[in-house]
């Protein structure tokens, strides 16, 4: 059974870079079958794409973030950092397996992880 | 893009039907058939519950349909269920070099 985990940093200060480590376990991430990607939601609102990224390390990024953003893929995890971060990146934070024609359903989520910034 | 649009709320009683819609653009949703639909309880993360504008992944009820018609598409929960009151999120792809767009959730009260 495929399982992803988030780890990382529960709080981060304003101006610096948030970033977060899923581990892909029971599955292998090298597969030219699936891309892997992260989605926020912030407390109490909807869920908002960050970025994927595909084996051969092809990224899509989010237009809105895509100054700050930086997905990468290793081994047996992927990676997020997000730079330069304020309130507004409060949220949740998903990682997933995303299947279909370019990624187009996420079938296998994480748990997810609260990212608090504040100083 | 822009986010697909989903009433915010929807409810129904027990046994009932009810049905969520989720419009975007010929774009998005009326470009592919690439229309899936998430289920997330509080403090849960989300569940896929319609993938490909409306096959089910193993272990989902068959109460849960999907559908799409032009810019439009549909979930439909059959015989309402307690359990079945959740939010739900709709998700469509937007072509090559594109993120998928969410819609703005739906949240679904059992009566």
């Amino acid at each position: 059974q495929l399982q992803l985990q988030e780890s990382g940093p529960g709080l981060v200060k304003p101006s610096e870079t948030l970033s977060l480590t899923c581990t892909v376990s029971g599955g292998s991430i090298s597969t030219s079958t699936y891309y892997w990607g992260w989605i926020r939601q912030p407390p109490g609102k909807g869920l908002e794409w960050i970025g994927s990224i595909y084996y051969s390390g092809s990224t899509y990024y989010n237009p809105s973030l895509k100054s700050r953003v930086t997905i990468s893929v290793d081994t047996s995890k992927f990676s997020l950092k997000l730079s330069s971060v304020t309130a507004a990146d409060t949220a949740v934070y998903y990682c997933a397996r995303l299947a279909g024609v370019g990624g187009d359903y996420a079938d296998y989520w994480g748990q997810g992880t609260l990212v608090t910034v504040s100083s | 893009q822009s986010a697909l649009t989903q009433p915010p709320s929807a409810s129904g009683s027990p046994g009932q039907s009810v049905t969520i819609s989720c419009t975007g653009t010929s774009s998005d949703v009326g470009g592919y058939n690439y229309v899936s639909w998430y289920q997330q309880h509080p403090g849960k993360a989300p569940k896929l519950m319609i993938y490909e504008v409306s096959k089910r992944p193993s272990g989902v009820p068959d109460r849960f349909s999907g559908s799409k018609s032009g810019n439009t598409a549909s979930l439909t929960v059959s015989g309402l269920q307690a359990e079945d009151e959740a939010d739900y999120y709709c998700n469509s792809y937007a072509g090559s070099n594109n993120l998928g767009v969410f819609g703005g959730g739906t949240k679904l009260t059992v009566l």
